[in-house]
């Protein structure tokens, strides 16, 4: 069974920093392209950052360019998103995304909270 | 970008649901996808590639369209399909999301 387990969320100030971790278990992890998909308060889904299946090439939406940085381990099956110089609008339930050929995504983690507040 | 309408869609079980996403340019090679989220649940793939079921989905979920015009059906509305529907574009370097629709029990 296909698992991805968010970790690393919680509360911190404007112009703080958060990593995000996704462990994944149930498949081949460095088979895949990964993403981070977020989902602020009572809104719609927004794509944040993606990853193909070695690293070596990353891409990140236009809100968060330049604050946050995606990588990850393919030894420790693991995801990950740094995030710097956080803003309010950054608050969001924040999912780890498998993603398929040209990018859609067949399994979600449960998703982890992030809230960014004074 | 993609337009989601109608914004809620309030039906009884047994019913049809006509969903429709709408985008501002054409989406190459139909890589459109659906999702249905239920509360307090992850987005779970439903459709991708406008028209192809993903595994496990029972078949009252269709998808049809091309070009800018898409559209999610469901053919019978089941209790556990109440829940809200996100339209996503695929296939270059921006990946977006429709704003979503919620159908609701009437």
């Amino acid at each position: 069974e296909v698992q991805l387990v968010e970790s690393g969320g919680g509360v911190v100030r404007p112009g703080g920093s958060l990593r995000l971790s996704c462990a994944a278990s149930g498949f081949t992890f460095e088979d895949f392209g990964m993403s981070w998909v977020r989902q602020a308060p009572g809104k719609g889904l927004e794509w944040v950052s993606g990853i193909n299946w070695n690293g070596g090439s990353t891409d990140n939406a236009d809100s968060v360019k330049g604050r946050f940085t995606i990588f990850r381990d393919n030894a420790k099956n693991s995801l990950y998103l740094e995030m710097n110089s956080l803003r309010v609008e950054d608050t969001a339930l924040y999912f780890c995304a498998r993603e398929r050929p040209w990018g859609y995504f067949d399994q979600w983690g449960q998703g982890i909270l992030v809230t960014v507040s004074s | 970008v993609l337009t989601q309408s109608p914004g809620t869609l309030s039906l009884s079980p047994g019913e049809r649901a006509t969903l429709s996403c709408r985008a501002s340019h054409s989406v190459s090679s139909n890589f459109l996808a659906w999702y249905q989220q239920r509360p307090g649940q992850a987005p779970r793939l439903l459709i991708y590639g406008a028209s192809s079921r993903a595994t496990g989905i029972p078949d009252r979920f269709s998808g049809s369209g091309s070009g800018t015009d898409f559209t999610l059906t469901i053919s019978r509305l089941e209790p556990e399909d109440f829940a809200v529907y996100y339209c996503q574009q695929y296939g270059n370097s921006r990946l977006t999301f429709g704003g979503g629709t919620k159908v609701e029990i009437k």
